[in-house]
């Protein structure tokens, strides 16, 4: 295993259509993480998996989208009706869970990310 | 909530020269520092971390010291190469799962 991978690396979609990404961690993970970046910003965290159960979403995943992990493995992230604003590198990352005084600290290795262009 | 302040870029430097990019937070509680690296094309790379007041990390050259008093987390390097140009990322971890970053700093070394 290389790593976390995403797929595809590029999208480009015209407005109002829906797209489907798709993260696969590495192997032993079962925290699954999607942060979005935006041109000249840092990322920002849009919601979080613990095995299948998604147990985050921040105020930033509208309605329009929507994340999954229905095996606790790969996860997809869809956006329907897309809008230009939504043009952005959508980030997945994943880590193992911690124990103790750790929990939520061990590393989380991030994908080369999907580059959305919607025109 | 929580929130990182990282200096502005680009920086420009020649090669052998010393590095400095500021970061300072604002966060409830105590949290965990990081400095992440995104060399062209790649993913984010976890740079280094410390996990609680005064710890230093390092990692490659770089350090960075996680100062509780003044709420800071400067990235350093003593003697920079041209392969160390990227974008330096400085983020934060408090008790919710998620990482807060800074907005980074792209760092173009000249030979």
């Amino acid at each position: 295993d290389t790593g976390v991978s995403q797929d595809p690396r590029h999208k480009i979609t015209k407005r109002g259509q829906n797209v489907t990404f798709r993260c696969d961690p590495i192997s032993e993970h079962n925290r699954l993480y999607w942060y979005r970046q935006t041109l000249g910003q840092g990322p920002e965290f849009l919601t979080y998996f613990q095995n299948e159960a998604q147990l985050e979403k921040s105020r930033l995943l509208s309605d329009r989208f929507s994340a999954e992990r229905p095996k606790g493995s790969f996860s997809t992230l869809e956006i329907q009706r897309t809008e230009q604003g939504d043009s952005a590198m959508y980030l997945c990352a994943s880590s193992t869970a911690g124990g103790g005084g750790t929990v939520g600290l061990n590393e989380q290795f991030f994908g080369p990310g999907t580059r959305l262009t919607v025109l | 909530g929580n929130s990182v302040t990282q200096m502005e870029g680009p920086v420009t430097l020649s090669e052998e020269a010393f590095l400095t990019i500021n970061c300072t937070y604002t966060a409830t509680g105590y949290p965990s520092l990081f400095w992440y690296v995104q060399y062209p094309g790649e993913g984010l790379q976890l740079l280094l971390k410390a996990t609680k007041a005064d710890d230093k990390g390092s990692n490659k050259g770089f350090e960075a010291t996680y100062r509780k008093e003044t709420t800071s987390f400067h990235l350093e390097k003593g003697s920079v190469q041209v392969s160390d140009s990227a974008v330096y990322f400085c983020a934060l971890w408090s008790s919710n799962y998620k990482l807060t970053f800074g907005k980074g700093t792209l760092l173009t070394v000249n030979p």
